[in-house]
């Protein structure tokens, strides 16, 4: 089946520690984004990527990094930098080629800092 | 910046009755429009599309006003299973969707 994995789905982190987030899709997505949603609160873009090896910012971008080194993957790096790192990770993809603009989601990963 | 606003509710329906959301939103540039609906501690997902024309899936429609930039979803028939948070969301950049922060719907039996 078709569809986006992102791992762990729970994480416990120390203060000061870096932690990444792992997104994966079969879906053959060109375009993928890490969105952020803490609760009672819409969804907050921190990175996307159309293409393999470019990236961009999102609006909450500062203490987070990423890469696209395949067109399938593109892990979340949450830095200590990240002053409020807690919170639930959604990662999505989307295809340029139907440019419908749907966004397709994986189940998220739920961080928390102790 | 893009905004899109929602009333975040929570909507205290009876199983049968009508419930209608609204949306509004900043960006006039924006091309698609899309309702999602999130379940307590899941990922969206998407309901429907909105289209110009407006949009029906069974009990529930979509519509979108352009000029007055809103687009509202109307669930007819409400099932105790409509329960959930429904997020709004715009776009048609390559920096994918704005959303709103939802509105909570609780279905009473």
């Amino acid at each position: 089946d078709g569809g986006i994995t992102q791992s762990p789905k729970y994480l416990f982190r120390k203060e000061g520690q870096n932690v990444t987030l792992s997104c994966e899709q079969n879906l053959n997505h060109d375009a993928m984004y890490w969105y952020r949603q803490d609760p009672g609160q819409g969804l907050r873009l921190i990175y996307y990527s159309q293409i393999v090896n470019d990236f961009q910012k999102g609006d909450i971008a500062e203490g987070y990094s990423v890469s696209r080194e395949k067109k399938e993957s593109f892990p979340l790096t949450v830095t200590s930098a990240q002053k409020n790192p807690t919170a639930f990770y959604l990662c999505a993809s989307s295809s340029r080629t139907t440019n419908t603009g749907e966004l397709f989601f994986g189940e998220g990963s739920r961080l928390t800092v102790l | 910046r893009k905004e899109v606003e929602q009333d975040p509710g929570p909507f205290n329906v009876p199983e049968g009755a009508t419930v209608a959301f609204n949306c509004t939103y900043s960006n006039s540039a924006s091309q698609s429009f899309f309702w999602y609906r999130q379940d307590c501690r899941k990922e969206p997902k998407l309901l429907m599309s909105v289209y110009s024309s407006g949009n029906e899936d069974g009990r529930f429609t979509a519509q979108l006003n352009r000029a007055s930039q809103y687009i509202s979803l109307l669930i007819r028939d409400s099932k105790l299973s409509d329960s959930a948070t429904y997020l709004c969301a715009t776009g048609g950049g390559a920096d994918g969707l704005t959303f709103g922060k939802g509105t909570h719907l609780i279905i009473q039996p």
